[in-house]
């Protein structure tokens, strides 16, 4: 079975503070990726990122830092100088051999000014 | 391209009634799933199609119908609305199993509310 833990439920920090969020998986599948998405009040869902099993290289796109390690099947997202803009519910998502995808809790992040 | 298209984006429903959650994507995409969306527990799988005529339940089916009988659409059918059935739904497509630009494209959400 496919689970992803987001243990982080709320995150609060102040503009320019870098924050981290955490996520771990558990899967069989020995191909798989992995996604981030943001959910901003508004309430879409934003594309972050899709990471799969075989490419361990962390990435870097502007203030978004990602980290993912097999060894501790973990998949953790970096906000650099964080905005307020930055304030949102954060999702980690799994996906397999089904296409199935699915979701951890989600971590609130407020950025405040 | 519209991409997905969820209706209705609103919904008040007594308990017991019906109704029927639209979703259509026009990206020929084999791949397509409901979600629900309530405070704290993410987005949890309801149930998902790897084509036309084949679905399967997700993490939380009880109380929904699917059914796929073209490509492009995939109805969520309540049959008997009850209030644990207030949420945010989610429709989502993929072309996931052709294994092309693994990703997936998320319609607006459905905001049912069961009195």
């Amino acid at each position: 079975a496919q689970k992803v833990t987001q243990a982080q439920t709320e995150i609060s920090v102040v503009e320019k503070e870098d924050v981290t969020l955490d996520c771990v998986y558990e899967t069989r599948d020995t191909t798989y990726y992995l996604f981030w998405y943001k959910q901003p009040p508004s309430g879409e869902l934003v594309f972050l990122i899709r990471r799969n099993s075989f490419d361990e290289q962390n990435e870097i796109s502007g203030r978004y830092s990602w980290n993912f390690q097999k060894s501790t099947s973990s998949f953790n997202f970096t906000i650099t100088a964080s905005q307020v803009v930055d304030s949102a519910v954060y999702f980690c998502a799994l996906s397999g051999n089904t296409g199935k995808l699915i979701f951890g809790q989600g971590t609130t992040l407020q950025v405040k000014p | 391209n519209a991409g997905v298209t969820q209706t209705p984006k609103f919904q008040v429903l007594k308990t017991g009634q019906s109704m029927t959650l639209q979703c259509a994507q026009d990206m020929n995409h084999e791949y397509m799933s409901w979600y629900r969306q309530d405070p704290g527990m993410g987005l949890r799988l309801i149930h998902y199609s790897v084509g036309a005529g084949i679905t399967d339940q997700g993490e939380v089916p009880n109380g929904y119908n699917v059914s796929r009988s073209t490509t492009e659409d995939f109805p969520l059918r309540l049959l008997s609305a009850a209030p644990s059935q207030t949420s945010v739904y989610f429709c989502a497509s993929s072309s996931a199993l052709r294994g092309e630009d693994y990703g997936y494209t998320f319609g607006s959400g459905t905001r049912l509310t069961v009195v």
